[in-house]
């Protein structure tokens, strides 16, 4: 079956740490740009950053909110996908989402069904 | 980062027609992007609708209905879902989407309400 499934959201103190993960399955992970986006509690949807395949180089891009705290990477090997948050504050607070992106024409083909993070004291 | 811009809630009844708008800022011309609309219902991922770029590159997503489709209004700077033969299951939430300089960047959101 084609999926993505997020998995380590939870509980974490303002200015600390989280790393998520994304299992894909289905699919030739490897060949795929895969991104991040999250939604925080009856928020709209904002993007959180790329990660480019190996043609590509594995260059990440970042939205400019997360740029420095944020990280993704990828091991194809395990068809994973990982988002490692630094720094957190409570504005992080949403849920994460992976999702592929169909670069024939820069849309998202396919989602997670995401894993929430709550940045709180 | 720019705004997007799309009304907060919309609503029309069943049968009817809905237009959707997604207004980008005046410094970026809605000429030169492809807008994305997804539709998202409470509890669940998104769904990727469509995109619209023009008249003769656009694409639908699979299993979308053709009930949806995109244009824009290049005077008013907006990129605009419509939806036609207005069915109980169109209320969602709607987002539109543009890639400046591969950054995404997603409108707040229309929440359609089919009464």
């Amino acid at each position: 079956e084609v999926q993505l499934v997020e998995s380590g959201g939870g509980l974490v103190q303002p200015g600390g740490s989280l790393r998520l993960s994304c299992a894909a399955s289905g699919f030739t992970f490897s060949d795929q740009f895969m991104d991040w986006v999250r939604q925080a509690p009856g928020k709209g949807l904002e993007w959180v950053g790329r990660a480019r395949d190996k043609a590509n180089s594995y260059t990440t891009q970042y939205a400019a909110s997360v740029k420095g705290r944020f990280t993704i990477s990828r091991d194809d090997s395990k068809n994973s996908l990982y988002l490692q948050m630094n720094s957190l504050k409570t504005e992080d607070t949403a849920v994460y989402y992976c999702a592929r992106v169909l670069t024939v024409k820069w849309y998202f083909d396919l989602w997670g069904r995401g894993t929430l993070v709550t940045v709180s004291s | 980062q720019p705004v997007l811009t799309q009304p907060p809630s919309s609503s029309a009844s069943p049968g009817e027609s809905a237009r959707l708008t997604c207004t980008l800022p005046s410094d970026i011309n809605v000429r030169v992007y492809d807008i994305y609309w997804y539709q998202q219902k409470p509890g669940s991922p998104p769904r990727y609708l469509l995109y619209y770029y023009s008249d003769s590159d656009k694409g639908q997503g699979s299993g979308v209905p053709s009930r949806f489709s995109g244009s824009k209004d290049a005077s008013a700077n907006t990129g605009i879902l419509h939806i036609s033969g207005l069915q109980s299951e169109d209320e969602a939430d709607y987002y539109c989407l543009i890639w400046p300089n591969n950054v995404g960047v997603f409108g707040g959101g229309t929440k359609l309400t089919v009464l």
